[in-house]
């Protein structure tokens, strides 16, 4: 099992807000990271070190990381963002996830 | 755009070693970090090990004492053994840039072991 915690699925309607979150023991001071994988596809990195995004991912994306807890906001939901998120902590994953867009 | 490029059996025996490559195509192989993470069918995403530019590498402990990553900076390519292969190793096998974070991936290689 891993040492990061993500709640297996999240449902959301279109244009609505999708919070993921990941808990943790071990962040402290360490910075978490997220990707998406839709199925089929390798992972996509969509936040890196809390809060940056890429260059090639949207605004509507965006992470946050307080205490032992860190989350991947989607804003403005929409069909095409359906897939599995993972957050990452030095070199441990978490379990994922599905992300269904209702 | 970075592209990487995984390449090697799709069928290893039990017991026999795993031997992968990465192409990196778009992006200097020198002063980065290049990682090996592995996804069994339906589960999570596990990091294997990464190799800095200079040869250096970490691995993972579950595996460490079976995993060699080597990389070959001329020819822009770094590579993974895995030996005494089972069935718990079948799983897809990615290549990626990065040590702390992953910024770009390879489509990924199954590798399943029968």
């Amino acid at each position: 099992s891993s040492e990061l915690t993500q709640p297996p699925s999240v449902s959301v309607a279109p244009g609505e807000t999708a919070r993921i979150t990941c808990g943790g023991k071990t962040f402290g001071s360490r910075s978490v990271h997220w990707y998406q994988q839709r199925p089929g596809q390798a992972p996509v990195l969509v936040i890196y070190y809390d809060t940056a995004r890429p260059s090639w991912i949207p605004e509507r994306f965006s992470g946050s990381n307080s205490g032992n807890t860190a989350t991947l906001t989607i804003s403005r939901v929409e069909a095409g963002d359906e897939a599995d998120y993972y957050c990452q902590v030095l070199t441990m994953f978490g379990g994922g996830t599905r992300l269904t867009v209702l | 755009q970075v592209q990487l490029q995984e390449s090697g059996p799709g069928l290893v025996k039990p017991s026999e070693t795993l031997s992968l490559t990465c192409t990196v195509s778009a992006s200097s192989i020198n002063l980065f970090y290049w990682s090996w993470i592995r996804q069994s069918p339906g589960k999570g995403l596990e990091w294997i090990g990464y190799i800095y530019s200079n040869g250096s590498t970490k691995y993972n402990p579950s595996l460490e004492s079976r995993v060699t990553i080597s990389v070959d900076t001329s020819a822009k390519k770094f590579s993974l053994k895995l030996k005494s292969m089972t069935a718990a190793d079948t799983a897809v096998y990615y290549c990626a840039r990065g040590s702390t974070w992953y910024d770009f991936w390879g489509q990924g290689t199954l590798v399943t072991v029968s």
